[in-house]
């Protein structure tokens, strides 16, 4: 999802069912990137990265897929906990830097 | 395990007062960052350090300095404080420039 400045663009899922977030990139050079999870009062945590000479990676209850084709980064969370309830931020390394997305918020249903 | 620590982790200024952001790793990572971020918003980076004895600017430096004062330390003063510059402070590290980051828990500022 793209950010549109104070409105978060937000996901809301059951408990239990798959989450996808979505994120798509600037630049076609780029050649790692990185999930971010945010809660509420704190900086943000690694979830997983992957770089471009992969097109999935997998970790524990997460996967990220990169389609370098179009641009698009996704993650996709396995059977969603309420613990899951975040700000998801994607980041690409540009040269030296890390540039972030505006982020999704997922808020998980019980 | 400290990991990224940064003082202080509140701070209220008057327009135009100075003050200085502290942040130390103890992780032994080369690079050292300073992000801000403004609410329902993504991380936007103010300066960086790839490693000891370097500096550069990142996506909105204006109004800000850093010094890079030791492998560990990385400082972020604001020597005139405005009103924009209200947000959340974060400081990362990471081994390599533009690798993992690992973030400190941040300094909520805000100017007046």
């Amino acid at each position: 999802g793209e950010s549109v400045g104070l409105h978060l663009p937000t996901l809301s899922v059951q408990e239990g069912d798959n989450s996808i977030i979505n994120c798509a990139y600037s630049n076609s050079a780029s050649d790692y990137f990185i999930w971010y999870k945010q809660e509420s009062g704190k900086g943000p945590q690694f979830i997983i990265d992957i770089r471009s000479n992969m097109d999935k990676r997998q970790g524990q209850r997460v996967t990220v897929l990169l389609n370098k084709t179009v641009k698009h980064l996704s993650l996709q969370i396995a059977a969603t906990q309420p613990g899951d309830s975040a700000v998801y931020f994607c980041a690409e390394k540009k040269g030296n830097m890390l540039t972030f997305g505006g982020g999704t918020r997922l808020m998980v249903k019980p | 395990n400290a990991g990224v620590t940064q003082t202080p982790k509140f701070q209220v200024l008057k327009t135009g007062q100075s003050m200085t952001l502290q942040c130390a790793q103890d992780m032994n990572h080369n690079s050292m960052y300073w992000y801000r971020q403004d609410p329902g918003m993504g991380l936007r980076l103010i300066y960086y350090s790839a490693s000891e004895g370097t500096t550069d600017k990142g996506e909105v430096p204006n109004g800000y300095n850093v010094s890079r004062l030791n492998k560990r330390e990385f400082s972020l003063r604001l020597e005139s404080a405005a009103p924009s510059q209200t947000s959340v402070y974060f400081c990362a590290s990471s081994t390599g420039a533009g690798e993992k980051l690992f973030f400190g828990s941040g300094t909520q500022l805000s100017v007046l």
